[in-house]
């Protein structure tokens, strides 16, 4: 299955401040999904991208917030705009490699906003 | 829609034991896939188990096995002979099989604690 190398893996930001978070496939895969788990919760689906169109955002979440770029097969970053400390959660990427059905995830990124 | 069930919050169980985690799903589609997963402190998912709603028999990959009943929407992971490796939390996850599109719905998860 695929390989994900997901950065940063944790950081501390300032409210009002922006993060991007990269994820880079070892394959080429169609759909990227990202995840939010905000503390003591399960995995909320974020967006779906997909190479060269825009992504398809989740209900409660929008582009302003959430920016995602896609810009080749193997490739995407998540960006979280204007942090409040509600924005402290694990974000995680994801991607269905050929020929499987299931998720494989990234490492995940732990963002705590003070 | 999908939803997925997880009745336990937090289980513990002595190391070597084996332990059963519960998982109920809620589906009217006819292809689907169940997927069990560990996340760790560390926070990474860790991909445990496939189960595909046509497969007659229960899916095994090592130490873990999953009890299907599909009259009963049930999704029960079995963790056998317990490490203390095995404290993490695990989330049962639910898939149509229309399209690639289809999103993985994830059950709220159950907290595991082995214990020496």
């Amino acid at each position: 299955s695929a390989v994900i190398s997901q950065k940063p893996s944790r950081d501390i930001c300032q409210r009002g401040t922006s993060l991007t978070i990269q994820c880079q496939v070892d394959s080429q895969v169609t759909m990227m999904f990202w995840y939010r788990q905000q503390p003591g919760q399960s995995l909320t689906l974020i967006a779906t991208a997909n190479q060269g169109s825009e992504a398809t955002y989740e209900s409660g979440f929008v582009i302003d917030k959430f920016p995602i770029s896609r810009p080749n097969l193997t490739f995407s970053t998540l960006t979280v705009s204007n942090m409040s400390p509600e924005d402290s959660s694990i974000y995680l990427c994801s991607v269905v490699p050929d020929g499987w059905y299931g998720y494989t995830f990234g490492s995940g990124t732990r963002l705590t906003v003070v | 829609a999908q939803k997925i069930t997880q009745t336990q919050p937090g289980m513990f169980v002595q190391e070597k034991e084996a332990v059963t985690l519960d998982c109920t799903y809620d589906t009217s589609d006819q292809s689907y896939g169940l997927f069990w997963y560990k996340q760790p402190s560390s926070g990474e998912m860790i991909f445990l188990i496939y189960q595909g709603s046509y497969d007659e028999q229960n899916a095994t990959e090592g130490r873990y096995s999953l009890n299907f009943q599909k009259a009963r929407k049930s999704a029960n992971l079995v963790i056998s002979a317990s490490q203390l490796g095995d404290s993490a939390m695990y989330f049962c996850a639910a898939k149509a099989m229309k399209t690639s599109y289809d999103k993985v719905i994830f059950g709220p998860g159950t907290s595991l604690s082995v214990i020496p």
